[in-house]
């Protein structure tokens, strides 16, 4: 299968700070995702990234899609402590020799945020 | 709207035994994929169910089946259980599946002892 390399794998910073974390592949993707997940909770998505170069807002959440489609960022601005949790890149391609498509998923960075 | 329902939330079975995990898939969601998290390995792609028939698999043994029903509710079950399967089992559920459009439930931790 495709694999996702995502990076760091945690961080530990002060409310207040900027974030950033990324995510590459050796695969070309069409779709990139980002996810966030609570303790005790499925993942929810944050930004969904369609386009090569498209850059994306979710308040204070940005991703781009790379203009390579192997590579995404997610930054988070002002850090708050409800910020905590486990954030995953996903993309969206096929197995090869498949024609359906299905998510694969980066291993994860868990965030720790300090009041 | 009613979000993906799983259940149970919490398991502990004992090795070599079996067992079956439910979804219940958002109203008109016709796709229902199963994943498995554990720590060292992430997400895990299972298999995905749409319209009754499973479409898609990865690569995980024959142990590891499931079915979907006509209301599209969706059953995942594990034989001869391992050490190994203890994991959080999350299903998620699409519209026309294939990775768009997930809603992911909130899952079932799995505990082998």
């Amino acid at each position: 299968g495709q694999q996702l390399n995502q990076s760091p794998q945690s961080m530990f910073i002060q409310e207040g700070e900027d974030v950033s974390m990324n995510c590459t592949s050796s695969s070309i993707f069409n779709t990139w995702l980002w996810y966030k997940q609570d303790p005790g909770e499925g993942p929810v998505l944050l930004i969904a990234l369609y386009k090569a170069g498209e850059l994306t807002s979710n308040g204070r959440l940005t991703a781009q899609f790379g203009i390579t489609r192997k590579d995404s960022f997610l930054n988070i601005s002002a850090s708050i402590p409800s910020d905590v949790g486990i954030y995953f890149c996903a993309g969206l391609g096929r197995d090869r020799g498949s024609t359906l498509g299905r998510l694969y998923f980066g291993r994860g960075t868990q965030l720790t945020v300090w009041p | 709207k009613a979000g993906v329902t799983q259940t149970p939330r919490y398991l502990i079975k004992t090795r070599g035994q079996q067992v079956t995990l439910s979804c219940s898939p958002i109203s008109g969601h016709r796709s229902v994929s199963w994943y498995q998290q554990t720590p060292g390995q992430g997400l895990q792609f299972l298999f995905e169910y749409f319209s009754e028939t499973q479409r898609n698999k990865g690569n995980f043994p024959g142990r590891f089946s499931g079915r979907q029903f006509s209301n599209s509710r969706s059953e995942m079950n594990v034989s001869t259980l391992e050490l190994g399967d203890s994991a959080l089992y999350l299903c998620a559920s699409s519209l026309e599946g294939q990775g768009n459009g997930y809603t992911f439930g909130s899952g079932t931790r799995l505990t082998v002892v």
